[in-house]
């Protein structure tokens, strides 16, 4: 079974400054998805960014942008210019790509916390 | 589109009574979940439906029935309530992989419940 860690429970930014959250995963799979999401005060989840795991390119949305390491397991959220709208909770979440796979695995989240 | 609807927001039970938590989406979604979200523990898959009149249970099914009888609601029953049922829940869709849509899933706005 896949397993996704948030080894970061909670951090803390200063507006405008940048802050990257860390995700690793584990699995046997060469094909699968990644995902970030938001979750705010509001509890609503929010999908800030998604990579394929067999696109070597880094997938960016505005001020959010991942690093995927795909030997390392390893994705990263880089957030840029944070605002105060950014803080939340962020999970990390782990899709396979195999037929009949459509379960998302979560982290645990790491809470984030902007300075003004 | 409304996207992914639940009802209620938020419910108070008492030890061994039941209910359903609806979950109804307007973007004829195939895929549809629950998860339900304990504090520290992520996300975890309860119950998933592939389609009209198919579910399948996820990681944490015990003590919650699905059923899909339409596309659009996918509802999820609680027939005698438990305090450790005291959650956060979300109705998830999204297309199916492979389906020519873009197979991300989309959430709904959660429910609180809370058993006594």
């Amino acid at each position: 079974a896949q397993t996704v860690t948030q080894s970061q429970p909670e951090m803390s930014v200063q507006e405008a400054e940048t802050v990257t959250l860390s995700c690793t995963y584990d699995t046997s799979e060469s094909d699968y998805y990644l995902f970030w999401y938001k979750q705010p005060p509001s509890r609503q989840m929010i999908l800030v960014i998604r990579q394929e795991a067999y696109k070597q390119q880094n997938a960016t949305e505005n001020r959010f942008s991942v690093n995927f390491q795909k030997a390392a397991k390893s994705f990263s959220l880089k957030i840029s210019d944070s605002q105060l709208g950014d803080a939340a909770m962020y999970f990390c979440a782990y899709r396979s790509s195999g037929a009949g796979s459509y379960q998302l695995t979560f982290g645990k989240g790491t809470k984030l916390s902007v300075i003004p | 589109n409304a996207g992914v609807t639940q009802t209620p927001k938020f419910q108070v039970l008492k030890t061994g009574q039941s209910m359903t938590l609806q979950c109804a989406q307007d973007m004829n979604h195939e895929y549809m979940s629950w998860y339900r979200q304990d504090p520290g523990m992520g996300l975890r898959l309860i119950h998933y439906s592939v389609g009209a009149g198919i579910t399948d249970q996820g990681e944490v099914p015990n003590g919650y029935n699905v059923s899909r009888s339409t596309t659009e609601d996918f509802p999820l029953r609680l027939l005698s309530a438990a305090p450790s049922q005291t959650s956060v829940y979300f109705c998830a869709s999204s297309y199916l992989p492979g389906s020519g849509g873009i197979d991300t899933q989309y959430f709904g706005p959660g429910t609180r419940l809370t058993v006594l």
